[in-house]
């Protein structure tokens, strides 16, 4: 089965760093989603792209999150200035036809700000 | 309000015993899908089944069934003969926002002992 692909697996980065969150999402699919969930915890929407925009995003992501898919296969997501409070394990997902569609994930980034 | 409860924190069984993991969900929609997500000690997010409105049929698949009841907006998940693989953390999950993002329920461990 295609698979959608994370780099880096762990990330450790010093507070007020930048990060970014790499992700190959399958090809033929057009809806893009980045998640997030804090250890023993409820995974959390952070925002959908579609057709070269954002979609939807959460009230978590805010202007210190930005996403981009610089070509046609990555989709990226960048952390201006991390807190302590963005450590999480961040998810990367696509689908064919919307969050009405199977979402594949990733396996995740688990980023660690110290 | 759209929203997904699992009441169910931790559930603990013996191996071979069936367990059903409750999912209530709220949608002011009146077509939707619902999902089931599986998320192992590994932490990769497992697609195992979506189910739209319109159908309320039961649906099974080898080990698994799945009780879609519209009348009490509940789909819950069960699990005959339970094995120590099965132990991971379920989601219930619903498409919301105007569709355009998916929100999970807090999740069920299910803890499985041989």
């Amino acid at each position: 089965e295609p698979e959608v692909t994370q780099t880096p697996s762990h990330q450790v980065t010093q507070m007020g760093q930048e990060v970014i969150l790499r992700c190959v999402p399958i090809s033929n699919h057009l809806y893009f989603y980045w998640y997030r969930q804090i250890l023993g915890q409820k995974v959390e929407f952070l925002v959908s792209f579609y057709n070269n925009e954002i979609s939807e995003k959460s009230e978590i992501f805010d202007d210190q999150f930005s996403v981009e898919r610089p070509d046609g296969s990555n989709f990226t997501l960048k952390i201006r200035s991390t807190k302590l409070e963005d450590s999480a394990m961040y998810f990367c997902a696509s689908s064919e036809g919307g969050v009405k569609e199977k979402l594949f994930f990733g396996s995740g980034t688990q980023l660690s700000v110290l | 309000a759209q929203k997904v409860t699992q009441a169910q924190t931790e559930i603990s069984v013996v191996e071979k015993e069936d367990v059903t993991l409750d999912c209530v969900y709220e949608t002011r929609d009146t077509t939707y899908y619902l999902f089931w997500y599986k998320q192992p000690p590994s932490g990769e997010l497992v697609f195992l089944i979506r189910r739209n409105s319109f159908d309320e049929q039961n649906e099974i698949s080898g080990r698994y069934s799945w009780n879609f009841q519209k009348s009490t907006s509940s789909f819950n998940f069960t699990i005959t003969a339970s094995q120590v693989v099965d132990s991971a953390v379920y989601f219930c999950a619903l498409p919301t926002g105007s569709a355009r993002q998916l929100t999970f329920g807090s999740g069920t461990q299910l803890t499985v002992l041989p």
